[in-house]
């Protein structure tokens, strides 16, 4: 069974400060990795994914992720963060070859921008 | 635009009810999960279904049952609530035809439950 490992609980930035925000999953075959985030009082959506091809993914409000298969890492990183952005971001991690339609996710990282 | 409805977002039951919890989809998705979140744990998947009449137990489905009768709509059923029950449950649906949407999930709002 696959498991996703986010390293960090709680990270708190300034304005226009670079995040990254670290994300390990442990699962042998192909897999397909996931950032959801979680804006205060609302539901959690996609902010971007790797399926395939190239390992830099861009997703909405300018954040990116780096797939890096021999470090079994997915990093979201945003060179300049907003206040809006003060969120909880979750990754996940779908094994299909494993023919499974389960999302197993990490256990959260906060993000609080102070303006 | 896509909607995921869980039919209560704040619930107060007491020990030894019986609690349902109610989720509709309008994307004719076959994928329907229910998960429950609780801080410093994440999301934990409690069961999921994959078709109509058809359940798979997730990583935490002691004490829950679930229901798919139709299509856009899964039920998750606490026979006996109890107090570690407490906690936020979230609806999810999502897509089954292509490996490339896996995992990709469309939440409600949740549904936030206390027991006491």
């Amino acid at each position: 069974a696959q498991s996703v490992s986010q390293h960090n609980h709680h990270v708190i930035l300034s304005e226009a400060a670079s995040l990254e925000l670290g994300c390990n999953y442990s699962y042998g075959g192909t897999v397909n990795l996931f950032w959801y985030v979680q804006y205060p009082g609302q539901h959690l959506q996609l902010l971007l994914k790797y399926f395939s091809g190239d390992p830099l993914v861009k997703g909405i409000k300018g954040f990116e992720a780096e797939f890096i298969k021999s470090k079994f890492s997915f990093n979201l990183r945003k060179p300049s963060v907003q206040w809006s952005d003060t969120a909880e971001y979750f990754c996940a991690v779908n094994a299909p070859g494993a023919g499974s339609y389960q999302l197993t996710f990490g256990k959260g990282t906060k993000l609080s921008v102070i303006p | 635009d896509v909607k995921v409805t869980q039919s209560s977002r704040y619930l107060v039951k007491r020990t030894g009810e019986k609690v349902f919890l109610e989720c509709v989809q309008d994307m004719d998705h076959e994928n329907m999960f229910w998960y429950r979140q609780d801080p410093g744990l994440g999301l934990r998947l409690i069961y999921f279904s994959y078709d109509v009449k058809m359940k798979e137990k997730g990583d935490i489905p002691e004490g829950y049952s679930v229901s798919r009768e139709k299509k856009e709509r899964f039920s998750l059923i606490l026979e006996s609530a109890s107090t570690n029950q407490t906690s936020m449950y979230l609806c999810a649906s999502s897509f089954a035809g292509l490996a490339e949407r896996a995992g990709e999930l469309f939440f409600g709002e949740g549904s936030r439950l206390t027991v006491l």
